[in-house]
């Protein structure tokens, strides 16, 4: 079982649409969880970052954490084709602050 | 301006000839780490440094070193690289406490015939 997990998609939407990103786990005592965007050609950046159960929201991007079920999400509300891009799920695990593991990535394709 | 940089941005090389990619952030992180990042398989830590003259290991750090004799610097030497580190390597850095949120270099592109 890999680490964390991901669909690889792609996820299509149309414009306007809410996107949903989906993220498992597989270490029950992890505690910090991250969202990074990153466009074809370009490096990934950080967009969302989540330390406690439930939601947070920051503009159209919600992050949701149920760590009971080892699960992390990502809403992107009002979808832009600009959001076009691969959104990449990371975890810090219980027994290694150092260590950020990433998932292999969901490709998302908005279509105007 | 905040960044990580990194150098080269392509390279093409031969199999045994030792390289050194070098990483440099203007941000005053103490936290610097390197990835590689291949298709199908996602981004994946070589190596990592929570601080200066401390490094440890990541997932994939086999055919590499590194060494943080400064805080800015984070190099990545392949001593005798393989056609199968033919890879996007990435730099990125953070404060040291914030591991997650990271910032990360362009990316280089190395191929090794």
């Amino acid at each position: 079982q890999k680490e964390v997990e991901q669909n690889s998609g792609p996820l299509s939407v149309p414009e306007g649409a809410i996107a949903s990103l989906n993220c498992t786990y597989s270490d029950r005592g992890s505690q910090s969880f991250f969202w990074y965007r990153q466009y074809s050609g370009k490096s990934p950046e950080l967009i969302m970052f989540i330390y406690s159960n439930g939601d947070k929201e920051d503009g159209r991007f919600t992050a949701q954490l149920n760590k009971a079920s080892q699960y992390v999400s990502l809403l992107i509300r009002d979808s832009q084709p600009s959001d076009s891009a691969t959104y990449l799920c990371a975890v810090i695990g219980s027994s290694n602050t150092g260590k950020l593991i990433f998932g292999q990535g969901t490709t998302l394709q908005v279509k105007p | 301006e905040a960044q990580v940089t990194q150098n080269p941005r392509y390279l093409i090389t031969v199999t045994g000839k030792k390289l050194t990619v070098t990483c440099s952030q203007n941000m005053n992180h103490e936290y610097m780490s390197w990835y590689r990042q291949d298709p199908g398989l996602g981004l994946r830590q070589i190596y990592y440094s929570m601080n200066v003259e401390v490094t440890d290991k990541g997932d994939v750090p086999e055919g590499y070193k590194v060494s943080r004799k400064e805080k800015r610097n984070f190099p990545l030497i392949l001593e005798s690289p393989s056609p199968n580190q033919t890879s996007l390597y990435f730099c990125a850095s953070s404060v040291w406490d914030r591991a997650g949120e990271q910032y990360f270099g362009p990316g280089t592109r190395l191929t090794v015939t």
